[in-house]
């Protein structure tokens, strides 16, 4: 089985562009939750989307925002980028009634 | 608010031999979830093992072992006849029942293994 996928794996931008990053979840998982970890630290909570809801949010900025589709797949967008940005960001999903969220491999963003 | 700590920023273990990783939480909250995760150098978080805080019986996984002590606020991890590919970072970490995926993690514990 397929496990959780990101899109792109490399990404280098200038300050106050915008990106978007996507995510696909493991088959069957409903749940979809985004993280940023800054090199050195471990991750951050950012969001949690669960059926196209937003069911939880981070101490992140507005300029964060994300969204699920029908098919659970999910969207990470951050504008106006700040140097401070750059990042390993990591999708997550996770099964209901089974605690503990499985990671995809990241999409590692570059902020100049 | 909940945190997790990690006092031990890095480890080293000879190959075959068994190392513990430590790890303390911090929370009012009754019904939570902990985990241990692992990061390798390929940067892909892999969930190791994960405890119920109702359940008073460690959870195991192959190798891989935890001492879960919910009075002290404790949650180590024990890796036994250590191999090459257990070289990662090892972060702890902790969620509330109803945070709906909201892990908070520690600052995490890089760990070595050497042939």
């Amino acid at each position: 089985d397929a496990g959780v996928t990101q899109s792109p794996t490399h990404l280098i931008k200038t300050r106050g562009q915008h990106v978007t990053l996507r995510c696909s979840p493991i088959s069957g998982h409903k749940s979809v939750s985004w993280y940023q970890q800054v090199l050195g630290q471990g991750p951050q909570f950012i969001f949690q989307y669960y059926e196209k809801e937003e069911r939880g949010r981070g101490n992140f900025p507005d300029r964060f925002s994300a969204r699920q589709f029908p098919n659970y797949s999910s969207e990470l967008n951050v504008n106006a980028l700040l140097l401070g940005d750059s990042a390993l960001y990591l999708c997550a999903s996770s099964l209901e009634g089974l605690a503990g969220p499985y990671f995809g491999p990241g999409t590692r963003l570059l902020v100049l | 608010a909940q945190t997790v700590t990690q006092s031990q920023p890095e480890m080293s273990v000879q190959e075959a031999e068994t190392v513990t990783l430590s790890c303390t939480y911090d929370t009012s909250e009754n019904n939570y979830y902990l985990f241990w995760y692992k990061q390798p150098p390929s940067r892909q978080m892999i969930l190791v093992i994960r405890q119920e805080a109702y359940k008073q019986q460690n959870a195991t996984e192959n190798r891989f072992s935890v001492n879960f002590q919910k009075a002290a606020k404790s949650f180590s991890l024990k890796i036994s006849d250590s191999q090459l590919g257990d070289t990662a970072m090892y972060f702890c970490a902790f969620m509330i029942a109803t945070s709906y995926d909201k892990v908070i993690f520690g600052p995490g514990t890089s760990l070595s293994v050497i042939p």
